[in-house]
């Protein structure tokens, strides 16, 4: 799979939006774009997923830029909760394995 | 409904011995993950099983470590002659459909196991 590219760490405010960047230069056609977090001490969970189109879901909206070397995970309120580190994946079609990078740790200020 | 459970939660184990590490996948689950994330080295994909294919063992760290999954359900991870390096969180994830449409699906993950090897 295609390698991504995240911030290592960001901060943000309780109730703010916050937007963690992602950039995967080399993406395939057919790679979809896959974010998990995982919250202190736990597994990680799945976020929100897309090919080329914005998705939205109860968690999060994943916007996909045009030329699809980058995407950006928008939380649209954040809560102290929201605070994880967050990961951007890409999954080609040769397998079903997510390989996590380093992912960007969220910080959420009271 | 239950989610991916893992047992025992946390293992503590002294270097040598052998170890088991057991998963309970989402039923009906037919794909089902082992990684491990350990301080030095993020999350790391083990070994993956898909209903009665080949699993993938392409991420066993050495032939000490193996798994099998009885009956398309249960996965058991086995650890033998532990050493100090293998301590790490053991994750098991299960999703629905795996293979066939593994570029979309989604893994639910357990809480792992954390092993300790002194």
């Amino acid at each position: 799979d295609a390698k991504t590219t995240q911030p290592n760490s960001m901060e943000s405010n309780e109730e703010e939006p916050v937007h963690l960047p992602c950039n995967h230069s080399t993406i395939s056609g057919t790679d979809y774009i896959h974010w998990y977090r995982q919250l202190p001490s736990q597994g990680p969970e799945y976020v929100i997923h897309g090919l080329t189109s914005n998705v939205n879901n109860r968690m999060a909206s994943l916007a996909i830029a045009e030329d699809r070397k980058s995407s950006t995970l928008i939380l649209h309120r954040a809560t102290l909760r929201d605070a994880a580190v967050y990961y951007c994946i890409l999954r080609g079609t040769s397998g079903s394995r997510l390989t996590f990078g380093e992912g960007t740790q969220l910080t959420v200020n009271p | 409904g239950a989610g991916v459970s893992q047992s025992p939660s946390n293992k503590v184990t002294e270097k040598g011995k052998d170890v088991e590490l057991r998963c309970d996948p989402i039923s009906g689950h037919t794909a089902l993950y082992w990684y491990r994330q350990s301080l030095g080295q993020g999350l790391e994909f083990l070994i993956y099983f898909q209903g009665n294919s080949a699993p993938d063992k392409s991420g066993l760290p050495s032939d000490r470590f193996s798994a099998e999954r009885t009956g398309g359900s249960v996965s058991t991870l086995t650890i033998q002659r532990t050493q100090q390096e293998d301590s790490a969180v053991y994750l098991c994830a299960s999703s629905l459909v795996g293979r066939t449409s593994g570029n979309r699906d989604t893994q639910y993950f357990g809480p792992g196991t954390r092993l300790t090897v002194l």
